[in-house]
């Protein structure tokens, strides 16, 4: 497998500007994790889906972010408008259940998209 | 007090010296533990479960204190290329939300 995959790996764009970000989990997998990480705050959930279903967001930080899971094989983020606030590296993780709860298991995170917003 | 802490270093050591680094977590109902181990510019990864018992892994050892609420990683013999953040991790206790250290830089120099 190749590991769960995110695009783009680098992100540039302006203050207003819409910015989707993609993830697709690892085969298999039943929950898609989107976090965020920065300097100041360390790493932060910011949603969760079991199944793609939306479990919590309440890490995500205001009404300009958005996420889906449309399949099981593809995730999406989205900020709009974005602000210079928003920029950082955002991770895309994923887990399969086994037995017990997915507390025990290993996220698998992806290599991450470092947003830029000027 | 957040819920889960850690120094975040960095830790400047010397190759061969052994290493400690120390997580203290806030809810005492958490049941998991784990590290992680981030490199630069990387992608966080899963370095090593943490077992009521103990366990090691090479030179790698982990502890979990649940009476002091606290977690420990035991690097021996340190190489360049541990030079990483390790990132402590906390699951369950009444949520399913993992909750994830700073982190704790160490650089091995020669």
């Amino acid at each position: 497998d190749a590991g769960v995959i995110q695009s783009p790996r680098h992100e540039v764009t302006e203050m207003g500007q819409e910015v989707t970000l993609r993830c697709k989990p690892i085969s298999g997998h039943d929950y898609l994790f989107w976090y965020r990480q920065t300097m100041m705050r360390g790493l932060e959930l910011l949603i969760y889906f079991n199944n793609n279903v939306p479990i919590d967001d309440s890490g995500m930080p205001e009404d300009r972010f958005s996420a889906k899971m449309p399949n099981a094989s593809f995730s999406t983020l989205k900020i709009q408008p974005s602000e210079p606030r928003d920029s950082a590296v955002y991770f895309c993780a994923s887990t399969m259940l086994q037995t017990g709860a997915f507390e025990y298991n290993e996220q698998f995170f992806g290599p991450g998209t470092r947003l830029t917003v000027l | 007090r957040k819920e889960v802490e850690q120094d975040p270093g960095p830790f400047n050591v010397p190759e061969g010296a052994t290493v400690a680094f120390n997580c203290t977590y806030s809810n005492s109902a958490s049941q998991s533990f784990f590290w992680y181990r981030q490199d630069c510019r990387k992608e966080p990864k899963l370095l090593m479960s943490v077992y009521s018992s103990g366990n090691e892994d090479g030179r790698f050892t982990a502890q979990l204190n649940r009476a002091s609420q606290y977690i420990s990683l035991l690097i021996r013999d340190s190489k360049l290329s541990d030079s990483a953040t390790y990132l402590c991790v906390v699951n369950g206790g009444g949520s399913y939300i993992p909750t994830f250290g700073r982190g704790t830089s160490l650089i091995v120099h020669p």
